[in-house]
């Protein structure tokens, strides 16, 4: 079973607007992060956010996190079509068996 | 700085089979992990070894089976292939075990087809 499972499963938007995808997952957690994966390939890793962070910023990506409600969003703004690319978040921590576990998975279009 | 490497990239085996996947880790990195990614089931975590011992170990049958070597590469082996093993087999790399607040870096993975 997975430990995160992302909303929307599948998402589609024009160049310049604003991508935002959720992720929720079940059992605490140390952090969580999200990576990117085009067409079937490796996967790269975005950000990190620890437990005890509320919020992260890098470059046009922007990561918060919700402990209580057990939630995290990601948007990506000014999309590209270069950002086209399957998003998935990722959970570690000692209830989830120290493990990272991956959630199902926003496949994200961007079309020019 | 070299990234994560694995080889072979495609295989082609048949059911009863066995294989074997290489991973070469980035230098310095102590642990590599292995996740298989199927359009069923998603990423799903088989294993990690840190330092040449297996830290955690995923829900698959006995016939998925690793190792690492003293220089961090790491080897996974499937015994007795079955259809549903078709997946990506991806690898990654981290300095610290993967459960902590490292990042982790994959490889391109190996895509593997059981005829």
């Amino acid at each position: 079973s997975q430990q995160g499972e992302e909303d929307p499963q599948a998402l589609s938007i024009q160049e310049g607007e604003n991508a935002t995808m959720n992720c929720s997952y079940k059992t605490s957690i140390n952090n969580l992060q999200w990576y990117r994966q085009n067409s079937g390939r490796g996967l790269v890793h975005l950000i990190l956010i620890r437990s005890n962070e509320r919020e992260k910023h890098s470059g046009r990506l922007r990561v918060t996190l919700d402990t209580s409600k057990k939630s995290s969003s990601l948007l990506i703004t000014a999309s590209r079509a270069a950002d086209t690319a399957s998003y998935f978040c990722a959970t570690a921590g000692k209830a989830a068996g120290n493990k990272l576990t991956f959630g199902g998975g926003t496949r994200v279009l961007v079309k020019p | 700085k070299a990234g994560v490497t694995q080889t072979p990239r495609y295989l082609i085996k048949t059911r009863g089979q066995q294989v074997t996947l290489s991973c070469s880790p980035i230098s310095g990195h102590r642990s590599v992990s292995w996740y298989q990614q199927t359009p069923g089931q998603g990423l799903q975590f088989l294993f990690e070894y840190f330092s040449e011992t297996q830290r955690n170990k995923g829900n698959f049958p006995g016939r998925f089976s690793g190792r690492q070597f003293s220089n961090s590469r790491s080897e996974m082996n499937v015994s007795t292939l079955e259809l549903g093993d078709s997946a990506l087999y991806l690898c990654a790399s981290s300095q610290g075990l993967a459960g902590g607040h490292n990042e982790q870096f994959f490889g391109p993975g190996t895509r593997l087809t059981v005829l």
